[in-house]
This record gives structure tokens, C-alpha cells and sequence, in this order.
């Protein structure tokens, strides 16, 4: 029962390097949602996929990108890495709207230098 | 708007004394609330959910929340703690018509006392 996937766990990148973020689940989930959670401000959604083939912005969508090309998996890139990025990373899930909750990833801490 | 506020980013009881953990919304719909719990290195766990049933919602490990809407609060209990409750919690609040309308309360960090 594996859930929700988040590959890598840990990155350290140098500014302007770019990278992709992997989530991966098996619950059969339409939504997907990508966070970045910094101390003291809670999580906030960066993206997010209503379905396969479909994306959305979040509150905090700068300098990120994603793609939806399997139900299953939910990408997102960072182009140009920059310190502010420096952050960790959740990924998570749900089977509607989230009225019945969500499933998170373990995180990636991601480290820009 | 919506907004969630989490009124105390630190609470520290004794093992096997109450826990209270306060959470206070804004909404101008019906919300659905959330908590959840998170470990050190780890992501985030459901605790429990209110969605318009009953206002008094048990949750796993022997916690429980109250929804009331008169002092829009949703309030996390447990009647005694553990070690193991040690962590960060997380009250959230949903708009059910919007994917996007989540938000996350900026949490409160459990600590337990020996």
C-alpha cells in the first residue's frame, strides 16, 4: 500500500540548475496538489490537477511548472532554481475535492546554494 | 475569504495530562475542516475530518474535534497525552466547490513533558 510517492527525498541544487520532482500514486486519485511547507506558513499549494491532462495554478505558482500526462503521476519542475526555492516539497492527492481528506508524499527537502 | 488561524504555535503539556489545540476559521460557505498531524521528517497524516455530519468527530489515536459554528472553532482534543503525540499539527480548511481552496492553518507544535 504505497500511496503517495515522492522521488527524490533530499536535493541540493546550485542556483540556476533545473530539476523535476516526481509524485506518484496508486489510489486511483482525479486531484493532485503540489506544497511547499517554510516555518512558520503552514503549506501553501503551488499547483494543481483536477484530472489527467489538466493543470492549475495554486497561491504560489512562480517559477514552477507541472504536467499531469498520467492520472497517476504529477510532475513539477523547477527551470532556474533560485535560494528562495529552498523549501520542502509535498506532494498530495484526493479522491474528490478533498472533502474526504488528502494523502501526502513523505517530502522532498530541497536545497538551493 | 476563507482563513484558518492556529492560536499558539507551541503548546507543551505533561504525559497523560489534556491537550488542547485551538483552531479558528473563516468561511462564508459550509467548510469542510480538517487535521492533521506530522512527525519529524515525515509528511503529513489525517487525523480526523468534519464534513456536515455530526459536530463531535473522533479521530485516530484518541483524538477529537468539535466543529461549532457560533464561535467558528474546531478545536483538537485529546483526554490524555503521549510521548508519542509529539509533533506538528496542522488545522485545515476546504471549499468544497473549489479544488483550490485549501488552506492550511500555520500550525502548532505539540510538546510532551515527561
Amino acid at each position: 500500500n504505497a500511496g503517495v510517492t515522492q522521488t527524490p527525498k533530499f536535493r541540493v541544487l546550485k542556483t540556476g540548475q533545473s530539476m523535476t520532482l516526481l509524485c506518484a500514486q496508486d489510489m486511483n486519485h482525479e486531484y493532485m496538489y503540489w506544497y511547499r511547507q517554510d516555518p512558520g506558513m503552514g503549506l501553501r499549494l503551488i499547483h494543481y490537477s483536477v484530472g489527467e491532462g489538466t493543470t492549475a495554478k495554486g497561491e504560489v505558482p512562480d517559477g514552477y511548472n507541472v504536467s499531469r500526462l498520467k492520472k497517476q503521476n504529477f510532475l513539477l519542475g523547477l527551470e532556474s532554481a533560485a535560494p528562495s526555492q529552498t523549501s520542502v516539497y509535498f506532494c498530495a492527492s484526493s479522491y474528490s475535492q478533498g472533502t474526504y481528506g488528502y494523502t501526502f508524499g513523505s517530502g522532498t527537502r530541497l536545497t538551493v546554494v | 475569504a476563507q482563513s484558518v488561524t492556529q492560536l499558539d504555535s507551541h503548546v507543551s503539556v505533561s504525559e497523560g495530562t489534556p491537550v488542547l489545540l485551538r483552531c479558528n476559521y473563516s468561511s462564508s460557505y459550509s467548510p469542510s475542516l480538517f487535521w492533521y498531524v506530522q512527525h519529524p521528517n515525515k509528511g503529513l497524516q489525517l487525523l480526523l475530518k468534519y464534513t456536515s455530519a455530526a459536530t463531535l468527530v473522533k479521530g485516530i489515536n484518541g483524538f477529537e474535534a468539535e466543529f461549532k459554528k457560533s464561535e467558528t472553532s474546531f478545536h483538537l482534543t485529546k483526554p490524555s497525552a503521549h510521548m508519542s503525540d509529539a509533533a506538528e499539527y496542522f488545522c485545515v480548511v476546504t471549499l468544497y466547490s473549489s479544488a483550490s481552496k485549501i488552506i492550511f492553518g500555520s500550525g502548532t507544535r505539540l510538546s510532551i513533558r515527561p
